[in-house]
């Protein structure tokens, strides 16, 4: 059982189009992060959050850490061929002083 | 700077034998973690050392080892191979331990078992 439940697990979509990444648990995390990994290479850190309710934005992606900091989101705009990758969630366990990885999303944005 | 390098990248080993991988953490980062990606379970946490020292340890058998030298390089051992060990071996380096300090990837090592 994963303790971070990404959905979807797929996405295909074509270009310009809007999409959101979820990523939930039950679980309190001190902080939340998001990773995008691409074929043959280990995850990129896009952004981490600390504060529920925090909002972030980097270009054309806006990462919301939900109020009670056991949530996240990934927003997308206009989504372009250079997006499709793995997107990733990790949260940092106070508790178990350990980065919890999701289950992953898969982005295939078509030109 | 460099990043985070692990060598070997690509490793096919046979049911039994045992595995040794290694990770060169960004220079400066004292912290090294080790995670193992499956396309069944993703990415799971092995452990992780810090000061030549292993600080935390995931649900993984004892079959799974590893340390930290000196130099903050590590290395992790996998023995009595099984094909569930097919996986990718990720290495990650921060500065220090914790939340507060951001994880750097390797591109990993493919270990194959036949």
């Amino acid at each position: 059982t994963q303790l971070l439940e990404q959905s979807p697990q797929f996405l295909s979509i074509q270009e310009g189009e809007n999409l959101t990444v979820y990523c939930n648990s039950s679980s309190v995390f001190s902080s939340l992060q998001w990773y995008r990994q691409e074929p043959g290479e280990g995850p990129v850190l896009l952004v981490t959050v600390v504060t529920g309710g925090e909002v972030k934005k980097l270009k054309r992606l806006t990462f919301q850490f939900g109020d009670a900091r056991k949530d996240s989101s990934l927003h997308i705009t206009a989504a372009q061929p250079g997006d499709t990758g793995l997107y990733l969630c990790a949260g940092w366990m106070d508790s178990s002083y350990k980065l919890i990885f999701g289950s992953g999303t898969r982005l295939l944005v078509r030109p | 700077k460099a990043g985070v390098t692990q060598t070997p990248r690509y490793l096919i080993k046979t049911r039994g034998q045992q595995v040794t991988l290694s990770c060169s953490p960004i220079s400066g980062h004292r912290s090294v973690s080790w995670y193992q990606q499956t396309p069944g379970q993703g990415l799971q946490f092995l452990f992780e050392y810090f000061s030549e020292t292993q600080r935390n340890k995931g649900n993984f058998p004892g079959r799974f080892s590893g340390r930290q030298f000196s130099n903050s390089r590590s290395e992790m051992n996998v023995s009595t191979l099984e094909l569930g060990d097919s996986a990718l071996y990720l290495c990650a380096s921060s500065l220090e331990p914790g939340a507060s300090y951001e994880q750097y990837f390797g591109p990993g090592t493919r270990l194959t078992v036949t």
